[in-house]
């Protein structure tokens, strides 16, 4: 079955620190999104991407970089990982730029002390 | 952009009752509204979705109403079960502008369905 998958699952890192977090689907879906989850802000928007090579930024984009070198990857980078980046991050993907629906990974909590 | 309101944050009911959560999102011009249900430890997944042209969706349990009007849609679920313990998100889909079309969630209603 197709799926997509996100690693780490759970990484704790030092402020400071580069931290890229691995997400890879095998729908073939062109549209893919990193998402954080914190606590009384529900799911918000970091980074988008409709293809390769095209990058966007989302509501919550500072400190964070995304690249797309091919259709399954969109491995999200936090260049200096500072404290207020503890969260839970997820991946999603979907078919249609336009519409369908929104497949997502199961998640990689990240905590930066 | 657009704002998506989402209530309550928690809710509990007893097993067999219904539950409903409530959301209001402030761009006329949003005309998809999913919701999501996410489980503990895993990620959001889709359990029913309506558009601006329908007033209501049914799926066995759960039910979707749109009021465009009022800028508000509603998820139902009847005879509650403890597998339908878990969080909840809406959301609305709105132009972001440069061809893109966002979703913009809901903070999330907790339900907990006690046995």
């Amino acid at each position: 079955d197709a799926e997509i998958t996100q690693s780490p699952r759970h990484k704790i890192t030092e402020t400071g620190r580069q931290v890229t977090l691995a997400c890879h689907q095998t729908w073939n879906h062109n549209n893919m999104f990193w998402y954080r989850q914190d606590l009384g802000h529900g799911l918000r928007l970091i980074h988008y991407s409709y293809g390769v090579q095209d990058t966007n930024k989302g509501e919550v984009s500072d400190g964070y970089s995304v690249s797309r070198s091919n259709t399954e990857d969109l491995p999200l980078t936090l260049e200096s990982a500072a404290s207020s980046q503890t969260s839970v991050y997820f991946c999603a993907s979907k078919l249609d730029r336009t519409a369908g629906e929104l497949f997502f990974g199961e998640g990689s909590r990240l905590t930066v002390l | 952009g657009e704002n998506v309101e989402q209530h309550p944050s928690t809710l509990s009911v007893q097993e067999g009752d219904s539950a409903v959560i409530k959301c209001t999102y402030s761009d006329s011009a949003s005309n998809y509204f999913p919701w999501y249900k996410q489980e503990l430890g895993k990620g959001p997944q889709l359990i029913i979705d309506i558009r601006s042209n329908v007033g209501e969706k049914k799926d066995q349990r759960i039910a979707v109403t749109l009021n465009k009007t009022a800028k508000h849609f509603s998820l139902h679920i009847t005879e509650t079960q403890p597998e339908d313990s878990a969080v909840y998100f809406c959301a609305a889909r709105s132009y972001s502008g440069a061809g893109s079309y966002q979703l913009t969630f809901g903070k999330g209603t907790k339900l907990s369905v006690i046995p």
